[in-house]
């Protein structure tokens, strides 16, 4: 079974509006990392943060993390239609081996 | 720096044969692992390999199967295909494998059993 899950399972914006995603996992982590994957392709690393770090950033890329809720938040700012892909979080504790959740996908309207 | 590089992209193979599917690293990264995607039980970690040594497996048959070569490459190998093999199937990599590397993915390959 997965390790993570992600909500909303779809989420549909307009282009310029923020767009938040959740993902809840279920074991102790030492780090949770966000994905994207556009259609049919490979996942493009976005951010990775350490379970002792409570918020990140890169770019229109704001990512959070509550562990003591174990869940974490990934804010895309200014949303762009090239933004349109599926998102995904992974919870790892080394090795790669990574956990990961079903995934949201985003939708921006042009 | 190249990227994680699969080979094939794409490919169609009938019931009960075999496939080798290949995956080169960023240079100097010595982990990797693969996954599996399908659309009913979305992205599971099949293996990892560091320094030519399976380190950690998943929950699969043996069918599948896999290892890594002294300049880090890996391939991986699916005997006896079955159509619930089909899938993309990725690589990924990270200098150790170790907590709090980034995994860097490559684009994986399509494999479609008929």
């Amino acid at each position: 079974s997965q390790q993570g899950e992600e909500d909303p399972q779809a989420l549909s914006i307009q282009e310029g509006e923020n767009a938040t995603m959740n993902c809840s996992y279920k074991t102790s982590i030492n780090n949770l990392q966000w994905y994207r994957q556009n259609s049919g392709r490979g996942l493009v690393h976005l951010i990775l943060i350490r379970s002792n770090e409570r918020e990140k950033h890169s770019g229109r890329l704001r990512v959070t993390l509550d562990t003591s809720k174990k869940s974490s938040s990934l804010l895309i700012t200014a949303s762009r239609a090239a933004d349109t892909a599926s998102y995904f979080c992974a919870t790892g504790t080394g090795a790669n081996n990574l956990f990961f959740g079903t995934g949201t996908r985003l939708t921006v309207i042009p | 720096k190249a990227g994680v590089t699969q080979t094939p992209r794409y490919l169609i193979k009938t019931r009960g044969q075999q496939v080798t599917l290949s995956c080169s690293p960023i240079s100097g990264h010595r982990s990797v692992s693969w996954y599996q995607q399908t659309p009913g039980q979305g992205l599971q970690f099949l293996f990892e390999y560091f320094s030519e040594t399976q380190r950690n497996k998943g929950n699969f048959p043996g069918r599948f199967s896999g290892r890594q070569f002294s300049n880090s490459r890996s391939e991986m190998n699916v005997s006896t295909l079955e159509l619930g093999d089909s899938a993309l199937y990725l690589c990924a990599s990270s200098p150790t494998g170790g907590m709090g590397n980034t995994i860097y993915f490559g684009e994986g390959s399509w494999l479609t059993v008929v």
